[in-house]
C-alpha cells in the first residue's frame, strides 16, 4: 500500500531563505506526483504536477524534482516571502485513472 | 470556469441528522473524488468516479456514507445518521481522465453536535 511522508511537519524560516520541502513515497511505481498549497481554512491550489516520466517542473519561484528509484520529491522555494506561509501537500497517483494519495503536509511559516 | 463548486461551505448539525454535501466539477472533467480532511488523518480519499461511476469507495468509512453522481456535473455525498466523529472538512475535486492535474474545491466544513 503507497504512503506519503512528508518531513518536517513545520518549518519555520526567515524572509529571503531558499527552502526545500520533502516528501518520499513508499512505492517507486507511480503515474504522477502533484504539489499542492493550503491556507488556513482553505481548499488545496495546485502548484506543479510532475509527470514520471520527468525529473522536475519549475514555475516562478518554486522547482518541483522527482526521484522515482529512490521514492523522492523536493519542492524548492526561492527567496520565500511571508505570503508563502501556508501548509505545502505532496500527493502520488499510482496509476492513470487513480486517486492522488497524500501526505500530510509541511506547514510553512515565513517571517519578516 | 469558476472551479470546482462545493455547497454548503459549512454545515452545523445535530448528531442523527442527515448530511448533504454538494459538488459541481469543472466542466470537461470526467473524474471525481471525495476526500477527508481532519488533523489527525489527514486527507483521505472517500470514493472516486470516473464518467459518473463508482470505481474506488474502499474510503467510505461505514454504509452510513453514500455518494452519488448522477450526471457529468453533479455530485453528493449523503451521511445518514451523522455522528460527532464525522466532523471534518469534506472536499471535492475533479480531474481530466484521472491522469491530469486535479483541481480542489473550497472544502464543506462539517460539525455534527
Amino acid at each position: 500500500k503507497q504512503e506519503v511522508t512528508q518531513i518536517p511537519a513545520a518549518l519555520s524560516v526567515p524572509e529571503g531563505e531558499n527552502l526545500v520541502l520533502n516528501c518520499s513515497f513508499t512505492d517507486s511505481a507511480i503515474y504522477n506526483l502533484q504539489w499542492f498549497r493550503q491556507d488556513p481554512g482553505k481548499g488545496l491550489t495546485s502548484l506543479l504536477l510532475i509527470q514520471s516520466s520527468q525529473r522536475e517542473q519549475t514555475s516562478g519561484r518554486l522547482n518541483a524534482s522527482l526521484d522515482k528509484s529512490s521514492g523522492r520529491s523536493t519542492l524548492y522555494i526561492a527567496a520565500s516571502q511571508p505570503g508563502d506561509s501556508a501548509t505545502y501537500l505532496c500527493a502520488v497517483r499510482n496509476q492513470a485513472g487513480t486517486a492522488l494519495i497524500f501526505g500530510k503536509g509541511t506547514t510553512l511559516s515565513v517571517s519578516s | 470556469d469558476a472551479g470546482v463548486i462545493q455547497s454548503p461551505r459549512h454545515e452545523v448539525t445535530e448528531m442523527g441528522q442527515e448530511v448533504t454535501l454538494r459538488c459541481k466539477p469543472i466542466s470537461g472533467h470526467n473524474s471525481l473524488f471525495w476526500y477527508r480532511q481532519t488533523m489527525m488523518r489527514g486527507l483521505e480519499l472517500l470514493i472516486y468516479f470516473n464518467n459518473n461511476v463508482p470505481i474506488d469507495d474502499s474510503g467510505m468509512p461505514e454504509d452510513r456514507f453514500s455518494a452519488k453522481m448522477p450526471n457529468a456535473s453533479f455530485s453528493t455525498l449523503k451521511i445518514q445518521p451523522s455522528e460527532p466523529r464525522d466532523s471534518a472538512v469534506y472536499f471535492c475535486a475533479s480531474s481530466l481522465g484521472g491522469v491530469l492535474e486535479a483541481f480542489f474545491g473550497q472544502g464543506t466544513r462539517l460539525t455534527v453536535v
